[in-house]
């Protein structure tokens, strides 16, 4: 198995909804990412995960909840969220940190 | 930090090359990197040159690399239209220990 795999594809919510993102990957990578990207701009690195500890948190803000319950999975747990959180999220691994990274296809998020 | 700038647009005839230009900011960076972004989905890593190279050459793909200029250019050969796509340049940033993108260089293959 070498591609990480993203659900939902999409995914709309309320602003008071509690939703999660899940991400997972089967190739033994040991680094996983979370980045968030709006229209016509690059990704924007949210969290990373080394050896299932949370490595980087770029200041996200607390509505946005990372997890990784294992080497192989990664979740996003979402609240009270904002419309200008609506973006496509995008999930990424890496063997290691600093090694080459491969992306999902990503969730859509709507938030109305 | 690392920053990563590249231009915004690019237009080709299909059949020609296509040179996308990138240039960063942080000598150190160790890796690299191109990707390919088609409308609504993910990114697609495309390759990557390590800093103690010059070129890299896979397939249609070539990856130049000017460490002193700090300049990195793809040059895409025999352009076609399903090469229409958002091209990112990323720089490994050695201090964060994490990937800084340009802001996409979008090229369009005309038939």
């Amino acid at each position: 198995d070498t591609e990480v795999t993203q659900t939902p594809k999409h995914l709309v919510m309320g602003m008071t909804n509690k939703k999660s993102l899940k991400c997972e990957q089967h190739m033994g990578h040991r680094a996983m990412y979370w980045y968030k990207q709006k229209a016509k701009k690059p990704p924007e690195l949210m969290f990373v995960y080394s050896y299932e500890k949370l490595s980087i948190n770029e200041s996200v803000p607390s509505r946005f909840s990372p997890e990784c319950p294992n080497s192989s999975l990664l979740n996003l747990h979402l609240h009270a969220l904002q419309p200008e959180d609506s973006a496509l999220y995008l999930c990424a691994s890496s063997l290691l940190l600093e090694d080459e990274q491969f992306f999902g296809p990503g969730t859509r998020l709507t938030v109305l | 930090g690392e920053d990563v700038e590249q231009s915004l647009f690019l237009s080709v005839r299909e059949g020609d090359s296509s040179v996308i230009n990138c240039t960063y900011t942080d000598s150190s960076s160790t890796y690299l990197y191109w990707y390919k972004q088609e409308p609504g989905a993910g990114l697609q890593l495309l390759t990557y040159i390590f800093s103690n190279m010059d070129m890299k050459q896979d397939q249609r793909l070539t990856v130049l690399l000017n460490k002193k200029d700090k300049h990195l250019s793809l040059r895409i050969a025999d352009t076609q239209t399903g090469d229409s796509a958002i091209y990112f340049c990323a720089a490994m940033d050695t201090g964060r220990r994490a990937l800084t993108f340009g802001s996409g260089t979008r090229l369009q293959v005309q038939p």
